[in-house]
């Protein structure tokens, strides 16, 4: 059974413009959550969605949104990179809130 | 609103026991977690403790909880240098409305 895959590995974009992050839950998980993880930080809450709603959201700006399709995968968007979002993203899959299982991230650097 | 602390640094030798502290704010946490991330890679979840529990043991894992001082512990027994990563607790309420959050994790050290 394959875990929490995610895609791409890294990314280097620049600022202004817009990057798309995609994730595959682990088998059986229904609820996506998104996570940003800055250096030397533990990881903040972005936004989590359930039955291809957004359910809950963290303290981010709308340049942040989101998705979630038929089959629970999700992509991450955000707009107007700034320098400031530069970080780790972390998708995780869970059925529910609890045991929330991640995957190895998507690596963004902004220039 | 909710927060989680950590010491940031932990270092020990190879084959002596690790213990990793935490405490948290918010007296409705219902599950506690400890998380593992090695360099460049994401979170594996170790362990998680309900909040009704006092201790979990899981191989090697310990997890204590203090409900009352809100503080929590992981105990790496025989610690080995493929223990050597970033250790990160988090918590959430039973309620299903919060999200995970994380201390800023402790970086555990093992020296050979």
């Amino acid at each position: 059974d394959a875990g929490v895959t995610q895609s791409p590995t890294h990314l280097i974009k620049t600022r202004g413009q817009q990057v798309t992050l995609r994730c595959s839950p682990k088998s059986g998980h229904d609820t996506v959550s998104w996570y940003q993880q800055a250096l030397g930080q533990g990881p903040q809450f972005i936004f989590q969605y359930y039955e291809e709603e957004e359910r809950q959201r963290g303290n981010f700006p709308d340049r942040f949104s989101g998705h979630q399709f038929p089959n629970y995968s999700s992509e991450l968007n955000v707009n107007a990179l700034l320098l400031g979002d530069s970080a780790l993203y972390l998708c995780a899959s869970s059925p529910g809130l609890r045991e929330q299982y991640f995957g190895p991230g998507t690596r963004l650097t902004v220039t | 609103g909710e927060d989680v602390e950590q010491s940031l640094f932990l270092s020990v030798r190879e084959g002596d026991s690790s213990v990793i502290n935490c405490t948290y704010t918010d007296s409705s946490s219902t599950y506690l977690y400890w998380y593992k991330q090695e360099p460049g890679a994401g979170l594996q979840l170790l362990t998680y403790i309900f909040s009704n529990m006092d201790m979990k043991q899981d191989q090697r894992l310990t997890v204590l909880l203090n409900k009352k001082d809100k503080h929590l512990s992981l105990r790496i027994a025989d610690t080995q240098t493929g223990d050597s990563a970033i250790y990160f607790c988090a918590e959430t309420d039973d309620s299903g409305n919060t999200p995970l959050v994380f201390g800023k994790g402790t970086r555990l050290s093992v020296i050979a």
